[in-house]
């Protein structure tokens, strides 16, 4: 069974600043993907970012960007230049590549970021 | 619609009393989940559709739980004989499926249990 792991409950950075969230994984498939959810208070999920598997090249969105290790299980989220609307929490999640059935989503129990002026 | 409409917003419940949340996927959207986010648990899959074949129901938690999705659009989710650890936020989301991996997510309804 695959789990999902994020070891900081609660972060927080001063605006404009530089801050990495950390995810880390465990699974025996060799293929899957990798998701950054953002949930503000609205309670809607936001997707960040995504990064395939079988993908070396790390993924990146505007000021977000991943690090993603493969062999170690690690996916990192680094915010750039935070923003007070980056405020929220954030949940790493796990999807297997599926061609057709159930594609769920195993999740991480969330980081909660707090940016501050 | 333009996204992910889920109703109530928000719902009060006395313990023992059946609910039932509503789920509008985007048109066109075949794929609809169903998760449940309890404070300090997570988010955890309950059910999943797919078109008209038969759903995923590995997720929910008793045989409280049901749900059905007519004419492969909306779904409602009905718990019946509410407990307080039924109180959560109940999450949909749907998904083109085929080659699109991604979901859009509703913004879920509050339940709560007293």
């Amino acid at each position: 069974a695959q789990t999902v792991t994020q070891s900081q409950p609660e972060m927080s950075v001063q605006e404009a600043e530089t801050v990495t969230l950390s995810c880390t994984y465990d699974t025996s498939e060799s293929n899957y993907y990798l998701f950054w959810y953002k949930q503000p208070p609205s309670r809607q999920m936001i997707l960040v970012i995504r990064q395939e598997a079988y993908k070396q090249q790390n993924a990146t969105e505007n000021r977000f960007s991943v690090n993603f290790q493969k062999a170690a299980k690690s996916f990192s989220l680094k915010i750039s230049d935070s923003q007070l609307g980056d405020t929220a929490m954030y949940f790493c999640a796990f999807m297997k590549h599926s061609a057709g059935n159930n594609r769920k989503l195993i999740w991480g129990l969330g980081t909660s970021l707090a940016v501050n002026p | 619609g333009a996204g992910v409409s889920q109703s109530p917003s928000n719902k009060v419940t006395e313990k023992g009393k059946d609910v039932e949340l509503r789920c509008d996927p985007i048109s066109g959207h075949t794929a609809l989940y169903w998760y449940r986010q309890s404070l300090g648990q997570g988010l955890e899959f309950l059910i999943y559709f797919q078109g008209n074949s038969a759903p995923d129901k590995s997720g929910l938690p008793s045989d409280r739980f049901s749900a059905e999705r007519t004419g492969g659009s909306v779904s409602t989710l009905t718990i019946q004989r509410t407990q307080q650890e039924d109180s959560a936020v109940y999450l949909c989301a749907s998904s083109l499926g085929g080659r699109d991996y991604g979901y859009t997510f509703g913004s879920g309804t509050r339940l709560t249990v007293v």
